[in-house]
């Protein structure tokens, strides 16, 4: 069956650090892959998106590499702030109609 | 862009009466949104997927019975919870398909806490 995994369901770091976040699946061939910020109590919010065809993309701190050999992305905030502080979410979809969520890292900065 | 608000944001409701969510699209047409509910700590589960005018697509183990959708519009969809029991208090988010530069993604609206007594 699919599976999608995000490396720890925590990660503590300090301020001005990287925070690397892991988002491994198996059994899935996704066209695509996402990350979302959500905050407590909160929906989420769309980020970045990285097609099956590119190997990196940036936004600003954020950097999302997308490996469909490994089957691996990894989501990376430089020069982390305390603001930074949410649950990261992945997503793989072949469609707009079809993704599929794991189940979250939540990611604090401490200052 | 791309914005989509829901109604309620929380909501209390005794056990068997029935609950209604309003998701909109503000600033743009979805044919396309997404019903989920996400359990504290856990995943969004994906419950239905709501086209407009047509019949909801309801993921497997969703009662279509007791969680009624409707999209009669290109920017509303409704859920509703029917005969609401304890144990369908959840957060319940809604989405919209929106093209984005050959993809379509997903944009989330704020979510409503459903509790039921």
């Amino acid at each position: 069956s699919q599976k999608i995994e995000q490396n720890s369901e925590a990660l503590n770091i300090q301020e001005g650090k990287t925070a690397t976040l892991t988002c491994n699946y198996t059994n899935y061939s996704p066209a695509y892959l996402q990350w979302y910020r959500q905050d407590p109590g909160r929906g989420p919010v769309f980020l970045l998106l990285i097609r099956e065809n590119e190997k990196e993309k940036r936004k600003e701190r954020l950097k999302v590499t997308f490996d469909t050999t490994l089957k691996q992305s990894l989501f990376h905030i430089t020069a982390s702030q305390p603001a930074d502080s949410a649950t990261y979410l992945c997503a793989l979809g072949r469609g707009a109609n079809d993704m599929r969520f794991g189940a979250g890292t939540r990611l604090t900065v401490k200052p | 862009g791309a914005v989509v608000s829901q109604h309620p944001s929380w909501v209390i409701c005794k056990s068997g009466t029935s609950v209604k969510i309003e998701c909109r699209s503000l600033d743009f047409q979805a044919t396309t949104m997404f019903w989920y509910r996400q359990f504290p700590k856990q995943s969004l589960m994906l419950m239905a997927t709501s086209n407009e005018g047509s019949k909801a697509t309801y993921e497997q183990g969703v009662e279509k019975d007791k969680f009624l959708i409707n999209h009669a519009s290109l920017t509303l969809s409704t859920l509703t919870v029917t005969s609401a029991h304890p144990e369908d208090s959840s957060f319940y988010i809604c989405s919209a398909r929106v093209p984005l530069g050959g993809t379509d993604t997903q944009y989330f609206g704020p979510g409503t806490r459903l509790t039921v007594l």
